[in-house]
């Protein structure tokens, strides 16, 4: 089945300690996201990638990076995790339609959630 | 601006009907999504409205109106397993999705 796949599941990690999240799929489509959610909040979008080209959002911090090496493969680093980056991160994918102004159904995977020490 | 509203929480009875709303103000708008979310799990796709109306599709429905910027998520029939937070997005074009919070709706039996 196609589908988006993120490791871990669960990540435990220490104050400061660099911690990099996976996200695959098999949908072959050309765009990915990277979310933040935390508990009974609404997804925040950190990043999205338009094939190999990146958006940054203007409010996310640059405690946060991400890569995107190929169609199917997509990370998320964070450099110095702080208390405040403990979420869900969950990654998402979409086609791109002709013109680009619309945005096409995302489809996600079942998130990492991360907590910090 | 952006903004939606939705309502925090809701709760409703097994084969009953609720109706979750979402009202919206965004500076670009194509269209509404809802999405389903079980507690730890990620987003469902449910439904995308672009025009005004109703959508029906199974056991639930979405209704658009883009001149009040309003939405409905209706859900019948309800079951147990419908226990879910439920979040409105409006899609701002240029691949960007604005979520609401979501409303968390408990199924009793």
């Amino acid at each position: 089945d196609a589908m988006v796949i993120q490791n871990p599941r669960y990540q435990v990690t220490q104050f400061g300690k660099p911690v990099t999240l996976s996200c695959s799929q098999t949908l072959n489509h050309n765009v990915m996201y990277w979310y933040q959610q935390k508990s009974s909040q609404a997804p925040k979008l950190l990043f999205h990638y338009y094939d190999k080209d990146f958006n940054n959002e203007a409010d996310t911090p640059d405690n946060f990076q991400s890569r995107r090496p190929n169609t199917s493969f997509c990370f998320l680093d964070i450099r110095s995790p702080g208390l405040g980056d403990a979420a869900m991160y969950l990654c998402a994918t979409s086609r791109e339609p002709p013109g680009g102004e619309i945005t096409d159904t995302q489809y996600f995977g079942p998130g990492t959630r991360l907590t910090v020490l | 601006g952006q903004n939606i509203d939705q309502p925090t929480e809701m709760t409703a009875t097994e084969g009953a009907i609720v109706q979750i709303n979402c009202t919206y103000q965004t500076s670009g708008f194509n269209g509404l999504f809802w999405y389903q979310q079980h507690a730890g799990e990620a987003p469902t796709f449910l439904s995308y409205n672009v025009l005004d109306g109703l959508e029906e599709k199974g056991r639930f429905s979405s209704f658009l109106s883009r001149s009040k910027g309003y939405s409905y998520l209706l859900l019948k029939e309800l079951q147990m397993k419908d226990s879910a937070s439920y979040l409105c997005a409006t899609d701002g074009g240029y691949n960007k999705l604005i979520f609401g919070a979501g409303t968390r709706l408990a199924v009793h039996p």
